[in-house]
């Protein structure tokens, strides 16, 4: 079964504001990680947060992690028509072999 | 950088055909990963590798066999391809370990899949 959940499914935004995605997760975790994939291609890794940490940033990214309530979200400050793409949540646990668990996505859609 | 190199962007095949997906990759990962994405159901690992020779089913195996003779190439096989197989394929690779860096996946640009 899925482990991570995207809420919203799809988000269509201006471009310049900031576009927020939640993510929720079931079990315990030992870090979760963003991708972005682009319309018909390859997931890119974005972004990782480890369990112990509670906010990253990497450029216009910034991750939160809630490991009590098994969310965390992604926000794109200043969206650019180029950060159109798919957003998906994975979680990553030290029993899992290797595995990372992915979530269904959010679709983001920039408007010019 | 990482590079997965899929085979083919866009494959069209009959049913009943066997089908071979290809994927190579150039960093000396140990694990290989194959996926599935549908429309609503997100990714679907349906066989990953960790080793050479070494294979471990995913959540959706059935229909689907694998091979991995070589450390950097990690076949997906179709024996007998049926119309429910449609579906864009992905392959990704990450190292072994339990270090962050070590299972973030890099993934190949795709393979649609079209079975008639």
């Amino acid at each position: 079964s899925q482990q991570g959940e995207e809420d919203p499914q799809a988000l269509s935004i201006q471009e310049g504001e900031n576009a927020t995605m939640n993510c929720s997760y079931k079990t315990s975790i030992n870090n979760l990680q963003w991708y972005r994939q682009n319309s018909g291609r390859g997931l890119v890794h974005l972004i990782l947060i480890r369990s112990n940490e509670r906010e990253k940033h990497s450029g216009r990214l910034r991750v939160t992690l809630d490991t009590s309530k098994k969310s965390s979200s992604l926000l794109i400050t200043a969206s650019r028509a180029a950060d159109t793409a798919s957003y998906f949540c994975a979680t990553f646990r030290y029993s899992s072999a290797s595995k990372i668990i992915f979530g269904s996505g959010t679709r983001l859609s920039i408007r010019p | 950088d990482v590079k997965v190199t899929q085979s083919s962007r866009y494959l069209v095949k009959r049913t009943g055909e066997k089908v071979f997906l290809e994927c190579v990759q150039d960093m000396d990962h140990e694990n290989m990963f194959w996926y599935r994405q549908d429309p609503g159901l997100g990714l679907r690992l349906i066989y990953f590798s960790y080793d050479v020779k070494m294979k471990e089913k995913g959540d959706i195996p059935e229909g689907y066999s694998v091979s991995r003779e070589k450390k950097e190439r990690f076949s997906l096989i179709l024996e007998s391809a049926s119309t429910n197989q449609t579906s864009m394929y992905l392959c990704a690779s990450s190292q072994l370990g339990q270090g962050d860096g070590k299972n973030i996946q890099y993934f190949g640009a795709g393979t649609r899949l079209s079975v008639l």
